[in-house]
């Protein structure tokens, strides 16, 4: 079974604008994941949280993490058209396997 | 990702054939794994692999098996294929190392299409 949902599943957006996309999850995690895939194409890790963080930032991307409420939410700020994919969360549990949530497909209008 | 390449890209099979799905990456990473994506369901994990001479079922191995060639090679067979096998494929990499973070490396995918 799938451990992370996304909400929403779908976002349209225009450029500069920022996205928020959510990720909650059901069991304890070692770390949080998000990737981005574009239509067809492989996934491609963007950032990793550890589950002792709260916050952290790459570039564009600001991730959150609240464990008490098992949710993160991905930030994109000042989006462009290059940034129109699906984003999906993967947590990694103690098994040390990824488990993929659903995805949320962001639509960036120029 | 260029280092983990997936043959072939695309294949359109009929219901009973067997086929075979290769995952090649030159990553050096000893864990390897196949997913499928169907829409609206995300990822699944099919079968993965922590070194050559490990296999382990994922949560949808029903009607998969695989074999670990080589610690760059990953196939996966579908002995006897059916409509609902239709999907998206991919193989993944990864090398926890020291860090002890499973971040995964994709490849392009194979389409497959079973008639």
């Amino acid at each position: 079974s799938q451990q992370g949902e996304e909400d929403p599943q779908a976002l349209s957006i225009q450029e500069g604008e920022n996205a928020t996309m959510n990720c909650s999850y059901k069991t304890s995690i070692n770390n949080l994941q998000w990737y981005r895939q574009n239509s067809g194409r492989g996934l491609v890790h963007l950032i990793l949280i550890r589950s002792n963080e709260r916050e952290k930032h790459s570039g564009r991307l600001r991730v959150t993490l609240d464990t008490s409420k098992k949710s993160s939410s991905l930030l994109i700020t000042a989006s462009r058209a290059a940034d129109t994919a699906s984003y999906f969360c993967a947590t990694e549990s103690n098994d040390y396997k990824l488990s993929f949530g659903a995805g949320t497909t962001v639509t960036v209008r120029a | 990702d260029a280092d983990v390449t997936q043959t072939p890209r695309n294949r359109i099979t009929k219901t009973g054939k067997r086929i075979m799905l290769e995952c090649s990456q030159t990553k050096g990473h000893d864990r390897m794994y196949w997913y499928r994506q169907d829409p609206g369901l995300g990822l699944r994990l099919i079968y993965y692999s922590f070194d050559v001479k490990d296999i382990n079922k994922g949560e949808i191995s029903d009607g998969y098996s695989v074999s670990r060639q080589a610690q760059a090679k990953f196939s996966l067979s579908l002995e006897s294929a059916i409509p609902n096998q239709t999907a998206l494929y991919f193989c993944a990499t990864s090398d926890p190392g020291t860090s002890g973070r499973e971040t995964q490396y994709f490849g392009p995918g194979t389409r497959l299409l079973v008639l």
